[in-house]
């Protein structure tokens, strides 16, 4: 199975200060079909994973700019620029590539 | 607007079974594939199954497979997800998702004597 490794496990951060997630995959993430199948999630506290990021880069549907990802192959990105209180929580990557699909294990997303 | 609401979690012996439902709305349910999800108390998200739009093709990890089955019925826009055999280690919270857009509230699950 696909081993997603984040890091930190837990980032600690003050308002308006930019942060970054790393993933890193145990295998390319690159999919026969020229697609990237790795993804960010968000979890708030007490509610369930919303998506931000999909193949990669893609900021999904009504989630803010500050939000980006990158990377490519085995090692992936997410990047806050300028945390806001409502950022707080967990984020998971998650791989869609290889079955079974995985989750990272998660970095826990603080105030300092 | 798009709503995915679970039911059907509860307390559960070992061994036994229990069936999940998702109940899906503002989305016409039948040209997406959809999953369960589950996380355990204070652990983080496992995937448990997916299903193709018409329901032939249905995906597992091995920690679940041949004890889970997961089905649809598009004309009702709903999902299930039937679990027998049922461990301890199988008690979580259990999440319906369209993936990975949108995501229910999820449901408990609580398998224990």
């Amino acid at each position: 199975d696909v081993v997603l490794t984040q890091t930190p496990p837990t980032l600690s951060a003050t308002i308006g200060q930019s942060v970054s997630i790393s993933c890193r995959s145990s295998q390319s993430l690159l999919h026969s079909n020229g697609n990237t199948y790795l993804h960010w999630l968000l979890q708030r506290p007490g509610q369930s994973p919303q998506l931000l990021i999909y193949l990669v880069s893609r900021l999904e549907s009504g989630v803010p700019n500050r939000f980006s990802g990158s990377g490519s192959g085995t090692d992936f990105t997410l990047k806050i620029s300028g945390v806001e209180a409502e950022d707080l929580g967990v984020y998971y990557c998650v791989q869609g590539t290889h079955a079974p699909w995985t989750f990272g294990g998660g970095t826990k997303l603080e105030l300092k | 607007e798009v709503q995915l609401v679970e039911s059907g979690g509860g307390l559960v012996q070992p061994g036994r079974s229990l069936k999940l439902s998702c109940a899906a709305s503002g989305f016409t349910f039948s040209n997406y594939y959809m999953a369960w999800v589950r996380q355990a108390p204070k652990k983080g998200l496992e995937w448990v199954a997916t299903i193709s739009t018409s329901g032939s093709r249905t995906y597992y990890p091995d920690s679940v497979k041949g004890r889970f089955t997961i089905s649809r019925d598009n004309a009702k826009s709903s999902l299930y997800l039937q679990m027998n055999s049922l461990k301890s280690e199988d008690t979580a919270t259990y999440y319906c998702a369209r993936l990975w857009s949108f995501w229910g509230p999820g449901t408990m699950v609580t398998v224990s004597s």
